[in-house]
């Protein structure tokens, strides 16, 4: 069954606490990307990586950390350093990151604050 | 300022019916343009990907149309089903220093009522 598995569903943060959001793909892509969605709004990039042991910031990369020591894997780390959490994060994959590759997504999990 | 902008922001038509969303843009350079389908609390699937050169492309009951000059797409539904409720996000690409940058909508949340 190939695709893009997040975990948790659901995850509660407390205050000060760091959390690591799981992404994993089985379609030996090569990028992978991680989104914000909050409400009204679109899609934010938070990083993305076009290959192993490499990432670049995307567009609201403060408060969050990511690493990529796998092409399966690409986990983001939700700091204590990032105020307002609270949003729906998706991540994504692509076969590289030319224009004519679509971006496939997972599931995506629901961060929320105690 | 790379903007994507999508109306309405949320539609309700009854089962059977058409309708049609639209897409506005100011992006550069423009690569593509691509509709994506959001269920509730799920990751976006893709529907179309069109380039400069395509004005329109279909996947089933789901037409898009491109007007490259005045900047413009739509996304028409036909005969839409119940299962057609959802958010449609427009999300335009460019392409620029190796990197294939997605600025996403915001969405037009569609619910179909029998």
């Amino acid at each position: 069954d190939g695709g893009i598995t997040q975990s948790p569903k659901y995850l509660f943060r407390k205050e000060g606490q760091n959390v690591t959001l799981s992404c994993e793909q089985n379609l030996n892509h090569d990028a992978m990307y991680w989104y914000r969605q909050d409400p009204g709004q679109g899609l934010r990039l938070i990083y993305y990586s076009q290959i192993v042991n490499d990432f670049q910031k995307g567009d609201i990369a403060e408060g969050y950390s990511v690493s990529r020591e796998k092409k399966e894997s690409f986990p983001l780390t939700v700091t204590s350093a990032q105020k307002n959490p609270t949003a729906f994060y998706l991540c994504a994959s692509s076969k590289e990151t030319m224009p004519k590759n679509i971006q496939y997504f997972g599931a995506g999990t629901r961060l929320s604050v105690l | 300022k790379n903007q994507v902008e999508q109306s309405p922001q949320s539609l309700i038509i009854l089962e059977g019916k058409n309708c049609t969303l639209q897409c506005n843009y100011t992006v550069s350079p423009f690569s593509n343009l691509r509709w994506y389908k959001q269920d509730t609390g799920r990751g976006p699937v893709s529907l179309t990907i069109m380039t400069f050169s395509e004005n329109t492309k279909s996947n089933g009951r789901y037409t898009a149309t491109l007007d490259a000059d005045t900047k413009q797409s739509s996304l028409h539904i036909t005969a839409s089903q119940l299962s057609d409720s959802a958010s449609y996000i427009c999300v335009v690409s460019s392409f620029s220093g190796g990197y294939n940058k997605l600025i996403f909508g915001a969405g037009t949340r569609l619910a179909v009522h029998p």
